[in-house]
């Protein structure tokens, strides 16, 4: 079975700083992707970047990047340059890679609050 | 264009009552899901649609919830002789033929029910 832990429930941020949300997962396939996801408190649920297995090279999406270390099975976020529109609460999320099964497993979520 | 639509935004029921959500896709997104997300929690994968394939319901947590999809589109989530557990916020996500790779999960903005 799949698990998502992300063990930061909340963290402030400076405007301007930098911050890194923690994800960890566990899986036995092979091949999988990772997801992050931006849920603002208008509830809806933005897509951030994606991250596969096999992908050499961190991803990287504006000020969006991932920290992925296979090895330790951790897919950090790192939002660089925070601005008052980054608090939401966001998720990390693991897919298996199968071609026959597209569905999300979902960590518990990290709330960010940027002060001004 | 158009983005995932669900209905109602927010549903008050009485414990032992039926409710049916429903969900309106992208055009053309063959692919559609349905999460529950409990207050202040992650989400939780319910059931899958892919093309005509047979629906993934692995996460239906009892036999009181049922899903369709009519002609590939829209889908209708119901919950029979609803619980107060069943109080989440229901959103459904729909995405295009590719892996999960290349083509994200788009999600509605979520039905709210409310079980009293």
């Amino acid at each position: 079975a799949q698990k998502i832990t992300q063990t930061q429930p909340g963290m402030f941020v400076q405007e301007k700083e930098a911050v890194t949300l923690d994800c960890t997962y566990d899986t036995s396939d092979p091949s999988y992707g990772l997801f992050w996801y931006k849920q603002p408190s208008s509830g809806e649920m933005i897509f951030l970047i994606y991250q596969g297995s096999y992908d050499q090279q961190n991803a990287t999406e504006g000020r969006y990047s991932l920290n992925f270390q296979k090895a330790r099975k951790s897919a950090n976020l790192v939002i660089s340059a925070s601005q008052l529109g980054d608090s939401a609460m966001y998720f990390c999320a693991l897919w298996k890679g199968r071609s026959n099964d597209y569905k999300l497993s979902f960590g518990a979520g990290t709330t960010v609050t940027v002060r001004a | 264009g158009a983005g995932v639509s669900q209905s109602p935004s927010n549903k008050v029921t009485e414990k032992g009552k039926d409710v049916e959500l429903r969900c309106d896709p992208i055009s053309g997104h063959t692919a559609l899901y349905w999460y529950r997300q409990s207050l202040g929690q992650g989400l939780e994968f319910l059931i899958y649609f892919q093309g005509n394939s047979a629906p993934d319901k692995s996460g239906l947590p009892s036999d009181r919830f049922s899903a369709e999809r009519t002609g590939g589109s829209v889908s209708t989530l119901t919950i029979q002789r609803t619980q107060q557990e069943d109080s989440a916020v229901y959103l459904c996500a729909s995405s295009p033929p590719g892996l999960p790779s290349t083509d994200t999960q788009y999600f509605g903005p979520g039905t709210r029910l409310t079980v009293l």
